[in-house]
């Protein structure tokens, strides 16, 4: 009965490759995000859909590619990996877009990618 | 730009003694302020939200207020289990749906 899960949780890889990372939820939210976490455990949003639909987009380069095909999914895909996007990657979900309540965040447990 | 910053940065206190986590904010238009608990290896797990100055809200030993600049995490007669990373977290009218991460205060409660 998890509610945001993401796959994998470890992620291994070397410098140069193409990996992704899943997103599911099952709370019915119409708002999913991408967070990165860095060493220092500053969480830096990447991306926000609503309803499928892409809305916040930070500058990041252009290696990472978020894809919904549905509401309940949110996926990231990164290409071209370099030693500096080791982190953990946490996807997450909101009740409500634009609404007082969209603070009111559910996290997955995140992905912890390291590059070598 | 809409910023965050939380401070200290660490904090050890002993079970039974009470403190407060501090969370300094600038942003236009405040649409809400939030806070969160993260344990190692987790997400972080939504707390609270505080709409306005003078707001308050409480969940067991934890109570969160708000001004118009600062909220403050009071944590009262801590247990061991309440040692987390707490994280504030705010939202402007002006940045859409971004939602602003501090960089966290982790605390320790010895028993």
């Amino acid at each position: 009965d998890t509610a945001v899960s993401q796959t994998p949780k470890y992620l291994v890889t070397q410098m140069g490759n193409d990996k992704s990372i899943k997103c599911e939820q099952n709370l019915g939210h119409d708002t999913m995000y991408w967070y990165k976490q860095d060493s220092k455990k500053f969480l830096k949003i990447m991306f926000s859909y609503n309803n499928k639909e892409l809305i916040i987009n930070e500058t990041v380069p252009n290696r990472f590619s978020p894809k919904s095909p549905d509401k309940a999914h949110l996926n990231l895909h990164i290409n071209s990996l370099e030693l500096g996007d080791s982190a953990v990657y946490f996807c997450a979900s909101s009740p409500a877009y634009l609404d007082r309540r969209e603070g009111a965040l559910h996290f997955g447990n995140g992905t912890r990618l390291t590059v070598t | 730009e809409d910023q965050v910053t939380q401070s200290p940065e660490a904090l050890r206190l002993q079970e039974g003694e009470s403190s407060s986590l501090n969370c300094s904010y600038t942003v236009s238009g405040l649409r809400g302020l939030f806070w969160y608990r993260q344990d190692p290896g987790k997400g972080p797990e939504f707390l609270f939200t505080l709409y306005s100055a003078g707001e308050e809200k409480e969940k067991e030993r934890l109570k969160a207020t708000l001004t118009k600049k600062e909220s403050f995490l009071h944590i009262t007669a801590p247990k061991p289990e309440d040692s987390a990373t707490y994280l504030c977290a705010v939202q402007g009218y002006s940045s859409a749906s971004k939602i602003i991460f501090g960089s966290g205060t982790r605390l320790s409660i010895r028993p």
